[in-house]
């Protein structure tokens, strides 16, 4: 069974800063097949990417994912107050056929 | 307009089955590559993916829940229902139903707002 872990569990940064969060699967996930998200407090999950690279509709491009096989990175380039949040990769296809990561906190340095 | 929306009990008794609705808008079950899935959040947890079911009515679920679990669609009323038996306080959580397209990379592109279960005597 596939298991998505994140790291690191939280990331304090400030405004400005560049943010790196990594997702490592225990398995090798299809890149076509590797997402991530972001979620405030109170809120559902969006969508930022997915195919590993591309950008869902109307994510800035400050957001950028890459990886392949088992190493994957969600890149955030310069730190905006609303990009505080917490963050979780998702795979999907490799039995089980969906996995969540246990997520990253970006919080404010 | 996508839209759907998760509908059910806030409170349920240990040992009840739990059923749950998520009513969708603006996409047809019935088109090839669409799935509609839950997934679950306790609080200040992670999420968690519970079931799926597909354009051609196949289902998957979470390994170590799929005894509990049963997901059913209702095309015709634009509706995914989803059973949990053997309700118990470890299942308290915000509970989602989200769309998939197989062909936008197995992602969730569209939440529905959540609705919270509260497992409690």
């Amino acid at each position: 069974e596939i298991v998505l872990t994140q790291s690191p569990g939280t990331l304090s940064l400030s405004p400005g800063e560049r943010a790196t969060l990594s997702c490592r699967a225990s398995q090798s996930v299809s890149s076509s097949y590797l997402a991530w998200y972001q979620q405030k407090p109170g809120q559902a999950p969006r969508l930022l990417i997915y195919g590993a690279s591309s950008r869902a509709t109307g994510i800035p491009d400050r957001f950028s994912g890459s990886g392949s096989g088992t190493d994957f990175t969600l890149t955030i380039s310069r730190l905006e107050p609303e990009d505080f949040a917490v963050y979780y990769c998702q795979q999907y296809g490799s039995s089980p056929l969906l996995t969540f990561g246990g997520g990253t906190k970006v919080e404010i340095k | 307009q996508v839209t759907l929306r998760e509908s059910g009990p806030a409170l349920v008794k240990p040992t009840q089955t739990l059923t749950l609705t998520c009513t969708f808008s603006g996409f047809s079950l019935s088109t090839s590559g669409m799935c509609v899935s839950w997934i679950r959040q306790p609080p200040g947890k992670a999420l968690e993916w519970l079931a799926l079911i597909d354009w051609d009515d196949d289902k998957y679920y979470s390994t170590s829940l799929k005894t509990r679990l049963t997901i059913s669609k209702d095309t015709s009323k634009n509706q995914v229902v989803l059973t949990m038996t053997n309700m118990d306080p470890v299942d308290t959580a915000t509970y989602y139903c989200a769309r998939i397209r197989v062909g936008y990379g197995g992602a969730f592109d569209i939440w529905g707002q959540g609705t919270m279960v509260t497992v409690s005597s």
